[in-house]
């Protein structure tokens, strides 16, 4: 099974509401980091939380960590239709350092 | 300029041939990989480099070699092609450090095997 899992597997809601993306993950890990993947393109890196952080903070993205329960969150205010992408998680975990583990992604739709 | 680029974009091909996706990196970072995203969209690790020296090599059929020349550029040579092959094939790198850090993903080559 995978490391990464994020949930739920697609969301869709309106401009400028807040969209919230989960990940939950097995073993422990040096750091967590979210992507986008917007459709036909490559991964753009988003923000990455080290395991001693519990909130990190950049733009309209707001990332959480509880690592006790080994599961992140993201959250995107105010969205807008650019957003609409899907959202990965990747975890670096302690055993294989230097190899980024990603889930299977949310995909978010923004509807004008 | 593309930070990393890898060509080509497309591949269509029968099964049973052998074709090639090049990857270049112009970020000067020690550390380059392959990953495999499926038709589901979920993204696997293959191989990473780290200064031309293999460090990853995660179950993939030896029908897939990758070679580095240099520490900008990992190559892909996929030999005997087969259908469950067809998927997008990412090139990234990132700065080699203890734990991994930012990665960064070229746009994809998509092959297709018929």
């Amino acid at each position: 099974s995978q490391q990464g899992e994020e949930d739920p597997q697609a969301l869709s809601i309106q401009e400028g509401e807040n969209a919230t993306m989960n990940c939950s993950y097995k073993t422990s890990i040096n750091n967590l980091q979210w992507y986008r993947q917007n459709s036909g393109r490559g991964l753009v890196h988003l923000i990455l939380i080290r395991s001693n952080e519990r909130e990190k903070h950049s733009g309209r993205l707001r990332v959480t960590l509880d690592t006790s329960k080994k599961s992140s969150s993201l959250l995107i205010t105010a969205s807008r239709a650019a957003d609409t992408a899907s959202y990965f998680c990747a975890t670096d975990t302690i055993q294989g350092a230097q190899k980024l583990v990603f889930g299977q992604g949310t995909r978010l739709t923004i509807n004008p | 300029d593309t930070a990393v680029s890898q060509t080509p974009k497309y591949l269509v091909t029968q099964m049973g041939n052998d074709k090639s996706i090049k990857c270049e990196q112009n970020l000067g970072h020690d550390t380059m990989y392959w990953y495999k995203q499926d038709s589901k969209k979920f993204l696997k690790i293959m191989f990473s480099y780290n200064n031309k020296e293999l460090i990853i090599n995660e179950t993939v059929p030896n029908r897939f070699s990758p070679k580095s020349p240099d520490k900008a550029h990992l190559n892909l040579h996929i030999n005997s092609l087969e259908l469950g092959d067809s998927a997008v094939y990412f090139c990234a790198s990132s700065q080699a450090r203890p734990t991994a850090g930012e990665l960064f993903f070229g746009e994809g080559s998509r092959l297709t095997v018929l």
